[in-house]
């Protein structure tokens, strides 16, 4: 079964700052990836997703994130955090043979310092 | 507007009772999703429906109960065999296959 790791519960950074949010999963044939955002006490928002195609994958609020295969990695960053960006941010996966089932991990909370 | 409804906000329960949580939909997606949500345990995926009058167990399915009479609706009960049932619930609706799910606002149960 897939199962996907987010390396840090906590990333503190300061305004300005860049900032990358670690995503692993378990290896598989082929995956489908995806970053969700969660406001507090609201539902999720979906940020990008890799289906195929560019490892590169750019989404909303100038979040990007890059798919890599070698490493079953794939990393969010953004260059330029803004106090708006305060939220806990989740990695989510879903593999070829179970294509409408996602597995969520963990959660990263990113706390954006003035 | 399109998208996802869940009430209520706020949920209470007593000891042996059983509570059901509303989900509507009206992005005319097959699939509906029932998720819990603990601290620091991330999304655990508790059942889905890919198709009206059909429905699939989570990783988490006991203690719980879902119908799926029509395609825009997907309610969930909580029964009396659910021991902890203090948690977050997220509903969420998708296409077939790898598609994006969208999220409700989410059901926060406590137990009285």
């Amino acid at each position: 079964a897939q199962s996907v790791t987010q390396l840090d519960s906590q990333v503190p950074v300061f305004e300005e700052a860049p900032v990358e949010l670690r995503c692993n999963y378990s290896s598989s044939v082929s995956v489908y990836l995806f970053w969700y955002v969660q406001y507090p006490n609201q539902g999720l928002q979906l940020l990008l997703k890799y289906l195929s195609g560019s490892t590169l994958v750019k989404g909303i609020n100038g979040f990007e994130a890059e798919f890599n295969k070698s490493q079953t990695s794939f990393h969010l960053r953004k260059p330029s955090v803004h106090i708006s960006d305060t939220a806990e941010y989740f990695c989510a996966v879903s593999d070829l043979n179970e294509a409408q089932k996602l597995v969520f991990g963990q959660g990263t909370r990113l706390t954006i310092n003035p | 507007d399109g998208g996802i409804t869940q009430s209520p906000k706020y949920l209470f329960r007593k000891e042996g009772q059983n509570v059901t949580l509303s989900c509507e939909q009206n992005l005319n997606h097959d699939a509906m999703y029932w998720y819990r949500q603990d601290p620091g345990q991330g999304l655990r995926l508790i059942y889905y429906s890919q198709i009206v009058n059909d429905f699939q167990k989570g990783d988490i399915a006991e203690g719980y109960s879902v119908s799926r009479e029509k395609k825009e609706s997907f309610p969930l009960t909580v029964t009396s065999a659910q021991k902890n049932p203090t948690a977050f619930y997220l509903c969420a609706s998708g296409g077939r296959g790898p598609q994006t799910q969208y999220f409700g606002p989410g059901t926060r149960l406590l137990v009285l």
